[in-house]
């Protein structure tokens, strides 16, 4: 019930294209989800968060959109640019714990 | 604003050896929790403090155990290293109550 299941594992995309990272979680107390980018060697950086109030949030190029009733979420980055090129995780955690339970990462490889 | 930083870079041990990896919270923060990320795997949280105290633990041995200070730093001590203790050992900080974490460089650690 703690699992946090993310696909695809790896993903191609064409610079100019949209790229798409899914989610889905069980645990119906997660009650915050972010998403993290990773570049080889480094931490993981905070991208974009939802909570469950909301469907969907925008920051530039990154979009969370979010279903509450599937108990699934995904990342939509538009115009992928090269330097998008890194391991993306998703997360998930309630707001009585702060832990974070993460999703096994997606490798994103935009090619120009 | 100084972001969460970790000590150190690199460390590499031999089975049974004892270790300790230090990180100082961003500033603001009084919250840090510690995760474990194998090679190609998402982040693991192995546990957290808050006012100097345990405040949650994920599944990993008692030979993991950790401290923090009044200033809001903290360590991880690992004993009688494993091979697959091999990590990259991060460290992430936020403000009690307030979801979002930062994660330091971290520290890669291989044992031999």
């Amino acid at each position: 019930q703690q699992q946090v299941k993310q696909s695809p594992q790896s993903l191609i995309v064409q610079k100019g294209g949209i790229s798409i990272i899914n989610c889905a979680y069980e645990n119906t107390a997660f009650d915050y989800f972010p998403w993290y980018q990773q570049f080889p060697g480094k931490g993981p950086a905070l991208l974009i968060a939802i909570r469950p109030d909301v469907s969907e949030k925008k920051e530039g190029r990154f979009t969370i959109s979010f279903n509450k009733s599937a108990k699934q979420f995904s990342l939509h980055i538009m115009d992928s640019q090269p330097g998008d090129s890194a391991t993306y995780f998703c997360a998930a955690s309630s707001h009585n714990t702060d832990k974070l339970i993460f999703g096994t990462g997606t490798r994103l490889q935009v090619f120009p | 604003e100084t972001g969460v930083t970790q000590s150190p870079t690199h460390l590499i041990k031999t089975r049974g050896q004892q270790v300790t990896l230090r990180c100082s919270s961003q500033s603001g923060h009084n919250t840090v929790s510690w995760y474990q990320q194998a090679l190609g795997q998402g982040p693991q949280f192995i546990f957290q403090y808050y006012r100097e105290e345990e405040n949650g633990r994920g599944n990993f041995p008692p030979r993991f155990s950790g401290l923090q200070f009044p200033n809001y730093s903290s360590e991880l001590n690992v004993n009688a290293l494993e091979l697959d203790d091999s990590a990259l050992y991060l460290c992430a900080s936020n403000l009690r109550s307030v979801n979002e974490q930062f994660f330091g460089p971290g520290t890669r650690l291989t044992v031999l």
